[in-house]
């Protein structure tokens, strides 16, 4: 497609639930990232992947929160048993050179 | 560490006014420097950006920055805002050279242009 595109744009979720958010990069772009933007904030750094693999995964809040990239384009960020303080945008972002990224519209997670 | 601070939260300019959001960045050699805007519930887009070279960087929509080494600085300005100028305003960097390819984001500005 012509820019990064994320599915879902909105998703409500139980506390404790899982939930999968989709990211499908521009293609031929081999980094792809993940941020997460609570209300009123900047974006914040969640993982960074180069190709398949996670080459910076130090922004993960903690284990319930996981990302994968098997093909080396689509990705999926993954959250187990969430909480009401996961409620946030989260966002993709993908580069070619790793100098310029491209944002997503977000996925707005709501967890009640 | 790399990090942001944009130390106005809210500014209001009057239609065809000039502009200038602060930033400030921490960082320990040349970084890399961005300006992205958010208008409600779209994603980010690049204004500019800086990586070396000239100082002034121009971008999209008229918009310009510059960056100063000294005062850890990447103001971003226009000449005249626009009434669709209104918008949320982040600044962020990047690590040059082998470091850390992620943005930091600072926590952004939010100008409301009046007629």
């Amino acid at each position: 497609g012509a820019g990064v595109s994320q599915t879902p744009s909105n998703k409500v979720t139980e506390k404790g639930k899982y939930v999968e958010l989709r990211c499908d990069p521009i293609s031929g772009h081999t980094a792809l990232y993940w941020y997460r933007q609570s209300l009123g904030q900047g974006p914040e750094f969640l993982i960074y992947f180069q190709g398949t693999g996670a080459a910076d995964d130090s922004g993960l809040p903690n284990d319930r929160f996981f990302a994968v990239r098997p093909e080396g384009s689509v990705s999926t960020l993954k959250i187990q048993r969430t909480e009401r303080g996961d409620s946030a945008v989260y966002l993709c972002a993908s580069s070619r050179d790793n100098t310029e990224a491209f944002f997503g519209q977000g996925t707005r997670l709501t967890v009640v | 560490a790399q990090s942001v601070t944009q130390p106005d939260i809210h500014i209001t300019v009057s239609e065809g006014a000039s502009l200038e959001l602060r930033c400030n960045y921490s960082y320990g050699a040349t970084p890399y420097l961005f300006w992205y805007v958010q208008s409600p519930g779209q994603g980010l887009q690049l204004l500019l950006k800086y990586f070396s070279g000239d100082t002034l960087v121009q971008g999209i929509k008229g918009f310009e920055a510059e960056f100063k080494r000294s005062q850890s600085s990447f103001n971003l300005r226009k000449p005249s805002v626009h009434w669709s100028d209104a918008a949320e305003y982040f600044c962020a960097v990047g690590a040059s050279g082998t470091g850390r390819r992620a943005l930091t984001f600072g926590s952004g500005t939010r100008l409301q242009v009046q007629p």
